[in-house]
């Protein structure tokens, strides 16, 4: 039961481009979600998050955009630049959920100069 | 955040034996978690590892095959036991830094079973 998805295993993007991750969630009782980057041979990088009482938490060239009505969350990274290429994962958590993270099963980002 | 570092980076290993990961943290951390992350796939969580008590595993995963001790809040190790070319993954050692959901990792043990 893969309570957090994403659906396109990969995604490739002009640099400078803008780069949409998406991410969708079975599970209502999750309320804090988590976007991380992996590079090979690395352990994964945090890179933004967002709690369910928001739909929008900006850092920089990342946003993170949540629809909890659809279940739904995404990363935009604006402009794409060569360093993006990654493996990207969302990950969530809940208030009920020991502090543990369910992740999903990534999107390799590839960005093309 | 916090920095961490895991020993070995990799291992090749035969079937039957045993190996155990180690976890070192630069600061003290009240949670601390082990994954695992098979060949194409997402990350599993194994265990949450408990300072001063035995570990909570995950669904899946039992403690003869996976003992963990948590000496104290910096260190922890994950022993993958009787391996079997299935148990080939990259494992990885996370903490939760106190106030935050967010979770920072090590880099990883890629553990090759032949």
């Amino acid at each position: 039961d893969q309570q957090v998805k994403q659906n396109s295993p990969s995604l490739s993007v002009q640099e400078g481009r803008i780069s949409i991750l998406n991410c969708d969630y079975t599970n209502s009782m999750f309320d804090y979600f988590l976007w991380y980057k992996k590079y090979p041979a690395e352990g994964p990088t945090f890179l933004i998050s967002i709690s369910s009482i928001k739909d929008k938490n900006e850092d920089g060239r990342f946003t993170v955009f949540l629809n909890k009505s659809a279940k739904h969350l995404s990363l935009h990274i604006v402009p794409s630049q060569p360093g993006d290429s990654a493996v990207y994962f969302c990950a969530a958590n809940s208030n009920f959920g020991n502090e543990k993270l369910t992740f999903g099963t990534g999107t390799r980002l590839t960005i093309i100069p | 955040s916090a920095v961490i570092s895991q020993k070995p980076s990799r291992d090749i290993c035969q079937r039957g034996t045993s190996l155990t990961i180690q976890c070192q943290v630069d600061s003290q951390v009240t949670m601390m978690f082990w994954y695992r992350q098979q060949p194409g796939q997402s990350l599993t969580l194994i265990a949450t590892a408990n300072q001063g008590s035995e570990a909570t595993y995950e669904s899946g995963f039992v403690i003869d095959k996976f003992p963990i001790s948590r000496p104290n809040l910096t260190f922890s190790t994950l022993t993958v036991s009787n391996m079997s070319p299935e148990d080939s993954s990259i494992y990885l050692c996370s903490v939760e830094i106190t106030g935050g959901y967010e979770q920072y990792f090590g880099p990883g043990t890629r553990l090759t079973v032949t």
